[in-house]
């Protein structure tokens, strides 16, 4: 059981398309993230939201615009995604605080095609 | 910057037998120091973490670590493994001077555990 529900787990979506990931906790956490696992590369740190602000864009490509709406919900949105895209997408929440335990997601699996 | 490198990407080892993960970590300031177990089809959990104070961390499933500054080493150990420790392992550290909660993570190493 986790804390942090992310929807769809699986999504197939062409390089035209324009999809979105859902990622919601129940934790009460004030900071939301995205991480990005791809095969043979160690888990990136995509965005980082603190009480509904942006505070961290590790250089991630446009073709991915996070939005946060509330402390509970995290979206990312995809649109024009290239195949080396194709990963599993993780959110993951926490106490904004330095050493607090991140809760992650079971992730979402996308493939570009 | 900070860095972590899991100098092994596999360990194979048989159930009931000693097993050590390796982890290493670079940075210039102090660090927090996690561990993370990754099951498969499933998210990331933390197993232990070390933040502060005694160096030998105890963790779920009977899992520990021991911190060693001078090597900038967070090594992770259990006495006897089961088929069920079967898993993805990420050592990840976050820097104290961040003001956010953020982690660097390795490379991960699988651990298997044959019968």
């Amino acid at each position: 059981e986790t804390g942090v529900t992310q929807t769809p787990r699986h999504l197939v979506m062409g390089m035209t398309n324009k999809k979105s990931l859902k990622c919601e906790q129940h934790l009460g956490h004030n900071a939301m993230y995205w991480y990005k696992q791809s095969a043979k590369k160690p888990l990136e740190l995509m965005f980082v939201y603190n009480f509904k602000e942006q505070t961290e864009n590790n250089s991630v490509p446009s073709r991915f615009s996070p939005e946060c709406p509330n402390s509970s919900h995290l979206f990312l949105h995809l649109h024009t995604l290239q195949p080396e895209d194709s990963a599993l997408y993780l959110c993951a929440s926490s106490q904004g605080q330095t050493g607090n335990t991140i809760y992650f997601g079971e992730g979402s699996w996308l493939t570009v095609v | 910057a900070q860095s972590v490198t899991q100098l092994d990407s596999q360990v194979p080892v048989f159930e009931e037998a000693p097993v050590e993960l390796r982890c290493n970590y670079s940075s210039s300031v102090s660090v927090y120091l996690f561990w993370y177990v990754q099951y498969p089809n499933q998210g990331l959990q933390l197993l232990l973490k070390y933040l502060s104070g005694s160096t030998l961390v105890k963790g779920i499933n009977g899992f520990e670590a021991e911190f060693n500054k001078s090597q900038t080493s967070f090594h992770l150990r259990k006495p006897s493994v089961h088929i069920s420790d079967t898993a993805e392992y990420f050592c990840a550290v976050s820097d104290l001077r961040n003001a956010g909660n953020m982690l660097t993570f390795g490379g991960g190493t699988r651990l298997m555990v044959k019968p």
